[in-house]
């Protein structure tokens, strides 16, 4: 089955301790992308891929890094996490850098940080 | 730069139609449509390319006019399914001309379809 896969989908951390969100997709898309979902501020964009070892800034890059090693996986990286990172995760792929087709979602990713 | 959607929220019956807009300050390449529901991710509706076309989704289509720089999803015969927050998400033309790059989502727009 085609999916994007996100891990962990529940997490509840504390300030400052280093956590990593996984993105694995099986549908060798070239494109891969982070958004963070806040109530009445839709999504945003954290950073993006096009293909492996190119990765760019989205609106909100900040205290976040990302990789992508491997054209399957794109893993969200938070080194140092603050309460203002409490948030909706999402990793999204397409099979085109130039997003001409769909992006699909993965499940999503509820990060509480205290 | 972010699009921006109206309204914001909408209420509507089983049966009756419904538009929602979306609009950039910038030039568009292209505008994609998404529909969220409740606790899921978002999900693929359409997407429409420069040129004022006009694309449909089940009763749901949707314009985009390249000189006005806005879209609109026009939702027909609205049915209970149809109720969740729509996205549209443009790309920004100052990368690689719109071919390439990141997609900016607007906020969103609540539907509620009651019966």
């Amino acid at each position: 089955e085609a999916q994007v896969t996100q891990n962990p989908r529940y997490l509840i951390t504390v300030t400052g301790k280093k956590l990593t969100v996984t993105c694995s997709q099986n549908m060798n898309h070239e494109y891969m992308s982070w958004y963070r979902q806040d109530p009445g501020l839709g999504l945003r964009q954290i950073y993006y891929s096009m293909n492996v070892e190119v990765t760019d800034k989205g609106d909100v890059p900040e205290g976040y890094k990302v990789s992508r090693k491997e054209k399957r996986n794109f893993p969200l990286i938070l080194e140092s996490p603050s309460p203002n990172q409490t948030s909706l995760y999402f990793c999204a792929s397409s099979r085109r850098q130039g997003l001409t087709g769909e992006l699909f979602f993965g499940e999503g990713s509820r990060l509480t940080v205290l | 730069q972010q699009p921006v959607q109206s309204p914001q929220a909408v209420i509507l019956r089983e049966g009756e139609d419904a538009v929602i807009n979306c609009s950039s300050s910038k030039a568009l390449y292209s505008v994609h449509w998404y529909r969220q529901k409740h606790g899921e991710a978002p999900v693929f509706l359409m997407i429409l390319l420069k040129g004022g076309e006009q694309k449909g989704h089940e009763k749901i289509s949707a314009s985009f006019n390249e000189k006005k720089q806005q879209s609109s999803l026009y939702l027909t015969a609205s049915q209970l399914s149809y109720s969740g927050t729509y996205f549209c998400g443009t790309k920004d033309p100052e990368i690689y001309g719109g071919s390439q790059g990141n997609l900016i989502f607007g906020k969103g727009t609540k539907l509620s379809v009651k019966p």
